[in-house]
């Protein structure tokens, strides 16, 4: 596709459950970000992937959340033990590099719901 | 760790009136980018400054970089319903770095 692609869309899961959310980068891209947003909040930071560098996992909120990306492409966002803090939109983003100029391109985001 | 803050956090508004958005840190970013972000999507980018002074006009839209590239403005003139949408700053330390988002300004403008 053209654009970054994330799925599921939605997903409402049991408290205690694992789940996994993914991410389809844009083709090429580089640097791709995990935010967590709340209801008509701001992104907070979760983890930043760039190139073959160590990814910033400065944003990670506890060892319940980890993330990988595999083969410079898709990534996947895991978290263990769901609380229901953990209910919220994860946004996927990617761009080409992270460069000062360079422009994030958003996915539509997974909202998760736990229960 | 640098943080934005976005003011004011909710604003609701007359169609036709002026607003003004402000982004500040206490930390210097090499550039600064405003998003826009409507229900259910993801931000997408309006614009993109990083010169210190630099003001770049976008239609009714016009934002400004500080001087010490520390904060930014968005201000909007002659709000149409269409601008409703939630406005995001985002920082970014340096070239390579990740990039840090405000909490965002819900604009609200009402026809």
């Amino acid at each position: 596709g053209a654009g970054v692609s994330q799925s599921p869309s939605n997903k409402v899961t049991e408290k205690g459950k694992d789940v996994e959310l993914r991410c389809d980068p844009i083709s090429g891209h580089t640097a791709l970000y995990w935010y967590r947003q709340s209801l008509g909040q701001g992104l907070e930071f979760l983890i930043y992937f760039q190139g073959n560098s160590a990814p910033d996992k400065s944003g990670l909120p506890s060892d319940r959340f980890s993330a990988e990306r595999t083969g410079g492409s898709v990534s996947t966002l895991t978290i263990q033990r769901t609380q229901q803090e953990d209910s919220a939109v994860y946004l996927c983003a990617s761009s080409s590099w992270g460069h000062q100029n360079t422009e994030a391109f958003f996915g539509q985001g997974t909202r998760l719901t736990v229960v | 760790t640098q943080l934005l803050e976005q003011s004011p956090q909710f604003l609701s508004i007359q169609e036709g009136e002026n607003l003004t958005v402000y982004c500040n840190s206490s930390s210097v970013f090499s550039s600064l980018q405003w998003y826009r972000q409507e229900p259910g999507e993801g931000p997408v980018l309006l614009v993109t400054v990083v010169t210190g002074g630099e003001v770049k006009k976008l239609k009714r839209l016009t934002f400004q970089f500080g001087d010490a590239r520390k904060d930014s403005s968005l201000h909007i003139t002659a709000a149409q319903p269409g601008d409703t949408g939630l406005y995001l700053c985002a920082g970014r330390g340096t070239s390579g770095s990740r990039l840090t988002f405000g909490e965002g300004t819900q604009l609200t403008v009402n026809p």
